[in-house]
């Protein structure tokens, strides 16, 4: 089964850090294009970082500089590495898995969304 | 990036059709045929309902159609259905290389 768990979220001071998780099952983490997207209490989705499977790495401005995102491939897990952090940060993270088009010697984006979600991990920034 | 618009809220009567808007711009939805929609129940996270503008993945009802127009995108819920109350997204992918989500919205079965 296809399937994402997220975990490493947690209470933490403003300023402070904390690395999220996002195991995968199923599928192999460095072939396809992962993103981690987050969503504050009672507001909407927002993108937040995106790995390539060549290991590309994209942010939303929100969180440049001060969150980054990496991949273990021998664990086929997704990291999101959060610094800086602030209360405008809290939020329920989730990892999501856009397919990879891949031949036999390389992978790209072709399939423009995300059709695999974990159930997120609740990340509060509050002294 | 700024959020794509969508409207806050939208109802229905069980059976009926509503459409849901979402508007960008030519760097997201209107450059673009890769407008994905996902629905959200409380508490739960979100479901890809619409792939590529139109797209159906494997398992969502027929009842879930999208299309496009220019820098506007919509997602119509036909036969309206009480499971069908829950919140929606769309989202797009950008000029540079990243999504953008739109604001999100609630559709009520009346």
């Amino acid at each position: 089964e296809v399937q994402l768990v997220e975990s490493g979220g947690g209470l933490v001071q403003p300023g402070g850090s904390l690395r999220l998780s996002c195991a995968a099952s199923g599928f192999t983490v460095s072939t396809n294009y992962m993103s981690w997207v987050r969503q504050a209490p009672g507001k909407g989705l927002e993108w937040v970082s995106l790995i390539y499977s060549g290991g590309n790495t994209y942010y939303a401005d929100s969180v440049k500089g001060r969150f980054t995102i990496s991949r273990d491939n021998s664990k086929n897990t997704l990291y999101l590495q959060m610094n800086s952090l602030r209360a405008e940060d809290t939020a329920v993270y989730y990892c999501a898995r856009e397919l990879g088009y891949c031949s036999t010697t390389s992978c790209r984006r072709y399939y423009y969304y995300m059709d695999v979600w974990g159930k997120g991990t609740t990340v509060t920034v509050s002294s | 990036q700024s959020a794509l618009t969508q409207p806050a809220s939208v109802s229905g009567s069980p059976g009926q059709s509503i459409t849901i808007s979402c508007t960008g711009t030519s760097s997201d939805v209107g450059g673009y045929n890769y407008v994905s929609w996902y629905q959200q129940h409380p508490g739960k996270a979100p479901k890809l309902m619409i792939y590529d503008v139109s797209g159906r993945p494997s398992g969502v009802s027929n009842r879930f159609s999208g299309s496009k127009s220019g820098s506007t995108a919509s997602l119509t819920i036909s036969g309206l259905q009480a499971e069908d109350e829950a919140d929606y997204y769309c989202s797009s992918y950008t000029s540079s290389s990243t999504y953008v989500f739109g604001t999100g919205t609630k559709v009520t079965v009346l």
